[in-house]
């Protein structure tokens, strides 16, 4: 079973202030990690898709790493705005397999 | 048009009726999802088509019967459901099948399925 685990589950956090949160998934096998922001009532849209150990993306304020020796993908958010507000997935794909396998997501609320 | 449009936003129907989800994409892709997510749940997958062929069954119940009757469309038809299968379903599509590329998936904002 691929059990890909997000912490922490909710966050709140002052506007301006910057944040981060993780993603853990199992490393054997390992193909590509994504992520992905959901805002309430839009659709899931897509962040970065990582796929080597020691990636760095970087989308505006967004940035991600990914380390898949230990299984881990870190996601900071620098000076959080409100249009931050969403929750935060991530999702591994394991090598030979079509199934995105998604974390619980961090809920994260940005306060003016 | 980099939108993946799902219909309705919202079902209610009893556990007798036969209803239908729609799910449509013009971005060309030959891959398509549906997921099925649960209240502070992940999404979890249920079907995946490639090439209008249905690829993985996730060993979803009959009473769920998925169709794809061209590159941009895909259905989900439901009958006979129970109350534990209202849930928010999702579809979604990408490139190609994941495992051959380093695709995003791009999803619709799903539609909000209560089974009375």
């Amino acid at each position: 079973i691929l059990n890909v685990e997000q912490s922490p589950q909710s966050l709140h956090v002052q506007e301006g202030d910057s944040t981060n949160f993780t993603c853990s998934f199992p490393s054997s096998n390992f193909y590509a990690l994504h992520w992905y922001r959901w805002e309430t009532a839009k659709s899931p849209e897509a962040l970065f898709v990582m796929t080597l150990n020691g990636d760095e993306k970087k989308k505006g304020r967004i940035s991600a790493t990914l380390n898949t020796k230990e299984g881990y993908s870190y996601l900071y958010i620098k000076g959080s705005q409100p249009e931050d507000s969403a929750t935060y997935l991530c999702a591994s794909l394991i090598q030979g397999a079509q199934k995105l396998v998604f974390g619980q997501g961090t809920r994260l609320t940005i306060n003016p | 048009d980099t939108e993946v449009t799902q219909t309705p936003k919202h079902l209610v129907m009893g556990m007798t009726n036969k209803k239908s989800l729609k799910c449509e994409q013009h971005m060309g892709h030959r891959a398509m999802y549906w997921y099925k997510q649960k209240a502070k749940k992940p999404p979890e997958l249920m079907f995946v088509y490639s090439y209008e062929k249905l690829s993985i069954n996730e060993s979803v119940p009959s009473r769920f019967s998925p169709e794809c009757p061209n590159s941009s469309l895909l259905n989900l038809h439901l009958h006979a459901l129970q109350p534990e299968d209202s849930a928010l379903y999702l579809c979604a599509s990408s490139p190609r099948v994941l495992r051959k590329a380093f695709n995003e998936q791009f999803f619709g904002p799903g539609t909000r399925l209560t089974v009375l």
